[in-house]
């Protein structure tokens, strides 16, 4: 059965915080792994990721792909009260040839 | 410019009523999904078509249905014998090129069941 677990579940910073996000999958017919900030509504896209080893970059964000380890994780660097969100990891693939989704981490920045 | 329209925004229902939640997208996209969202809890996949007419069950799909009929469109509707129905309804579609994926998403509906 494929699956997608993020970790943590929900995580508590300070402003100006570094923190890294996770996500580990057993997904058959892996196609490509997205980044989502969801915040009030519909999530919003951050990265796709394809290729391993290839660092995508977008100001404080980052992510980086590990697919012979089954991972990604997800970088924020010098965290700001905005990026208070639940991230989610989403893998477009598996046996259905569809959208898998972590259950996301809720990340909380206090000011 | 291209996207995914949900409607309607908010949406009321009483008990014992059905109502269809609409989803629209004009970006050619092939495959559309409808999720439900939990206070807490992540997205949980209700239904999903990979193409016109046809459309396959998800890990909740008792108490609703759908239909393809169209390209552009894949209508939710949420009948009475869904027992919890007051949630976040996400759609979504993606596209295909190549190995590259990209998900987009409409901005919901929130319904309430009254």
């Amino acid at each position: 059965e494929d699956k997608v677990v993020q970790s943590p579940l929900s995580l508590v910073v300070h402003e100006g915080d570094t923190v890294t996000l996770n996500c580990s999958y057993e997904v058959t017919n892996f196609r490509s792994l997205l980044w989502y900030k969801q915040e009030k509504k519909a999530p919003t896209f951050l990265f796709m990721l394809t290729s391993s080893g290839i660092e995508k970059k977008s100001g404080r964000l980052s992510s980086i792909l590990d697919k012979k380890e089954l991972f990604s994780i997800l970088n924020i660097t010098a965290t700001q009260t905005g990026d208070s969100a639940v991230y989610l990891c989403v893998f477009y693939g598996g046996s259905q040839g569809n959208l898998i989704f972590g259950k996301g981490t809720k990340l909380s920045v206090k000011p | 410019d291209g996207g995914i329209t949900q409607s309607p925004k908010y949406l009321f229902r009483k008990e014992g009523q059905n109502v269809t939640l609409s989803c629209e997208q004009n970006l050619n996209h092939d495959a559309m999904y409808w999720y439900r969202q939990d206070p807490g809890q992540g997205l949980r996949l209700i239904y999903y078509s990979q193409i016109v007419n046809d459309f396959q069950k998800g890990d909740i799909a008792e108490g609703y249905s759908v239909s393809r009929e169209k390209k552009e469109s894949f209508p939710l509707t949420v009948t009475s014998a869904q027992k919890n129905p007051t949630a976040f309804y996400l759609c979504a579609s993606t596209n295909r090129r190549g190995a590259r994926t990209e998900a987009f998403f409409g901005q919901g509906t929130r319904l309430t069941v009254v």
